[in-house]
C-alpha cells in the first residue's frame, strides 16, 4: 500500500500521560499536514511542513502539543500531558507541490482516534 | 475571513436519483475549492477540486462539482445516487492570495442513499 499511513490507529490514555502519534506520508511528498477532527465536525488544522521545515502552526494548537518531521519523511505528533479535551481522530495529510502551488491535493492517513479517560 | 458553509447536516435521496451536497464558500480573493468524502473510521478521500477554467469539474465515482462564482457555491452532484454513496462529504476551500496553505474546512453532510 503506497498511501499514507498512520500509527496507532487507536489509542486510550489516561489524562496527563504523553502519547505520540506516528505518520508515514506517500514517498516524496513534500508537505506533510496535521489535522484534528472531532465528531460532527470537519478537520481542523494543526500544523504543516515542507519537507523538514515546520512552516506553519494553528493559534489554536497549545503548547503541550509538539510535532517533527526530522529528515523531511515521516512525521510525530506529541500531545504532553492529556486532557479530556484533546479526545479526537488525529488525521495527517501529506502532497507534492512546487513552490507557490497552493492547490495541491492533499492525501489523508486513516488517522489516529485518540480517547483520553 | 475565510469560511465554507454546509448547510444541510443529512441529505436523503433514493437509490437511482439525482443527488447534490450543497458548499458556500466566503473568500477575499478567488477560491481553490476541493470535495473530500469520508467513510466511517477511515480517513479523507479526495474526490474533485477546482481551481481555474471550466466551472464543471468532474471527480472520482461519478461525482462532479459545479463552481458559481456569483452564487459563491460549489454544490456537489451525481447524476444516479449508489447505496455505497452513503458517507460523510466534506467541501474545503482555499484562498490563492493566502501566504499560509491552511483548506478550511465545511463541517460536513451526511448522505444516506436509501435502496
Amino acid at each position: 500500500d503506497t498511501g499514507v499511513s498512520q500509527n496507532p490507529r487507536h489509542k486510550i490514555t489516561k489524562r496527563g500521560q504523553n502519547v505520540t502519534f506516528r505518520c508515514d506520508p506517500i514517498s516524496e511528498h513534500n508537505r506533510l499536514y496535521w489535522y484534528r477532527q472531532t465528531l460532527g465536525q470537519g478537520p481542523e488544522f494543526l500544523t504543516y511542513f515542507q519537507n523538514e521545515a515546520q512552516l506553519e502552526k494553528s493559534r489554536l494548537l497549545s503548547d503541550r502539543f509538539s510535532a517533527e518531521r526530522p529528515k523531511g519523511s515521516f512525521s510525530t505528533l506529541e500531545i504532553q500531558r492529556t486532557e479530556q479535551g484533546d479526545s479526537a481522530m488525529y488525521l495527517c495529510a501529506s502532497s507534492l507541490a512546487g513552490t507557490g502551488e497552493p492547490w495541491e491535493t492533499q492525501y489523508f492517513g486513516p488517522g489516529t482516534r485518540l480517547l483520553v479517560l | 475571513a475565510q469560511s465554507v458553509a454546509q448547510p444541510e447536516d443529512q441529505v436523503n435521496v433514493a437509490e437511482g436519483n439525482p443527488l447534490t451536497v450543497k458548499c458556500t464558500y466566503s473568500v477575499s480573493g478567488n477560491p481553490y475549492l476541493f470535495w473530500y468524502v469520508q467513510y466511517p473510521n477511515r480517513g479523507l478521500q479526495f474526490l474533485l477540486k477546482y481551481i481555474t477554467g471550466d466551472n464543471l469539474v468532474k471527480g472520482s465515482y461519478g461525482f462532479e462539482a459545479e463552481f458559481n462564482k456569483s452564487q459563491t457555491s460549489f454544490h456537489l452532484k451525481k447524476p444516479s445516487a449508489l447505496v455505497s454513496d452513503s458517507a460523510l462529504y466534506f467541501c474545503a476551500v482555499r484562498d490563492y492570495r493566502d501566504s499560509n496553505y491552511q483548506l478550511i474546512w465545511g463541517a460536513g453532510t451526511k448522505l444516506i442513499i436509501k435502496p
